[in-house]
């Protein structure tokens, strides 16, 4: 099945620097996921938005639901070393019942 | 504490050989769903589950099987005709299917000798 295109594919940033990702698809989605996901473990939910233009925020996470519903994009404020880790989006498009799409994720490198 | 529980962690198989990988879940979710994952690509979905006892292949279930006999329970059986198994394998559930935030356990990484 077809995947979300999602970038950048890394990021090496210093700590307390922000970080900002974002995540496409040509399909409508109703739906968007945010996780994250450390080495050798499962992912784990960040943030879940609902509704076109919806801006919700998780302590210094901010995500949000684009207008178009093609789209969807993550910011980390003001970084700290725990903030390593894959970020990946993710949700069900319209066009596609029952299957979520995924975005192969963004590794995010925190240095002191 | 409510959640999602995959067994083994590490699995370790040897070619022509099935080898089945537990996903248990005490949500009291209905839909369960098996992924896989390899480095630089999204997950993948083999099988998913939406109630108990029925079940729908997802974009590559060829060469891996399901059962879903408990709402607790969706094991995944990866057979020898799988041609690559060697993996990172995540179960999620969710309250139910489609549109509800799908929530994953800690994973099996199965390695093929």
């Amino acid at each position: 099945g077809q995947q979300l295109n999602q970038s950048p594919q890394s990021m090496f940033i210093q700590e307390g620097e922000d970080v900002s990702m974002n995540c496409t698809s040509s399909s409508i989605f109703n739906t968007w996921l945010w996780y994250k996901q450390d080495p050798g473990e499962g992912p784990v939910l960040l943030i879940a938005l609902y509704k076109a233009g919806e801006l919700t925020s998780n302590g210094r996470l901010t995500a949000q639901f684009g207008i178009t519903r093609k789209d969807s994009f993550l910011n980390i404020s003001a970084s700290i070393p725990s903030d390593v880790g894959i970020y990946f989006c993710a949700g069900p498009p319209t066009d596609s019942w029952g299957k979520f799409q995924f975005g192969a994720g963004t590794q995010v490198v925190v240095t002191p | 504490d409510g959640g999602i529980t995959q067994s083994p962690k590490y699995l370790f198989r040897k070619e022509g050989q099935n080898v089945t990988l537990s996903c248990e879940q005490n949500l009291n979710h209905d839909a369960m769903y098996w992924y896989r994952q390899d480095p630089g690509q999204g997950l993948r979905l083999i099988y998913y589950s939406q109630i108990v006892n029925d079940f729908q292949k997802g974009d590559i279930a060829e060469g891996y099987s399901v059962s879903r006999e408990k709402k607790e329970s969706f094991p995944l059986t990866v057979t020898s005709a799988q041609k690559n198994p060697t993996a990172f394998y995540l179960c999620a559930s969710s309250i139910r299917g489609y549109y509800n935030e799908q929530f994953f356990g800690p994973g099996t990484r199965l390695t093929v000798l």
